[in-house]
């Protein structure tokens, strides 16, 4: 297994548009999350996944955005209509099942995505 | 709520000197808590972590963090930096009964030759 992968690495949409990000896991992770994370601050939660069931949202995760995990594997991030300040690194992280010793997360590369 | 404070935006150290990155958290109970590095344009790998027990934490590259309770501090420390060390680094606290972790603004780290 080589880690979280997520695709396209970088995404130049223009504003209005819609776009889809994808996110592999490691295999055996049933945690999945994504974050988004801006210039100079820290990557911000956006929603997190047990198996298929998404968990909890963030209030930054506006009804322009949706995730889904359909079979509790792969992942998309999905944002509708998009603005200028939707520009950012979006992250997506795996773990494992809570009650493990193993419950930090690790990331992909993240996907750069630009609005113009 | 859980936060993260990283009080120092910016360092520079000279090559082969000491490092430490300050990391204030505030949360109720025992959290759970970590340092990331991230070099431009990569995702967040995970240096080293604290969950329990010694509160002295060893991680990968030679980093090593303790957990202060009494100061809400989880700070990083390095004896000796590389230039490869210069990057972007992250402290974050993880609610032990969330899935989600809450993150610093990070501390951008500058090596001198």
């Amino acid at each position: 297994d080589t880690g979280v992968s997520q695709d396209p690495r970088h995404k130049i949409t223009k504003r209005g548009q819609n776009v889809t990000f994808r996110c592999d896991p490691i295999s055996e992770h049933n945690r999945l999350y994504w974050y988004r994370q801006t210039l100079g601050q820290g990557p911000e939660f956006l929603t997190y996944f047990q198996n298929e069931a998404q968990l909890e949202k963030s209030r930054l995760l506006s009804d322009r955005f949706s995730a889904e995990r359909p079979k509790g594997s792969f992942s998309t991030l999905e944002i509708q209509r998009t603005e200028q300040g939707d520009s950012a690194m979006y992250l997506c992280a795996s773990s494992p099942r809570q009650g493990s010793m193993n419950t930090e997360a690790f990331f992909g590369q993240g996907t750069r995505l630009t609005v113009v | 709520a859980q936060s993260v404070t990283q009080p120092d935006i910016h360092i520079t150290v000279s090559e082969g000197a000491s490092l430490e990155l300050r990391c204030n958290y505030s949360y109720g109970a025992t959290p759970y808590l970590f340092w990331y590095v991230q070099s431009p344009g990569q995702g967040l790998q995970l240096l080293l972590k604290y969950f329990s027990g010694d509160t002295l934490v060893q991680g990968i590259k030679g980093f090593e963090a303790e957990f202060k309770r009494s100061q809400s501090s989880f700070n990083l420390r390095k004896p000796s930096v590389h230039w490869s060390d210069a990057a972007e680094y992250f402290c974050a606290v993880k609610n032990t009964n969330a899935g989600k972790s809450t993150f610093g603004d990070g501390t951008t780290l500058t090596v001198k030759p």
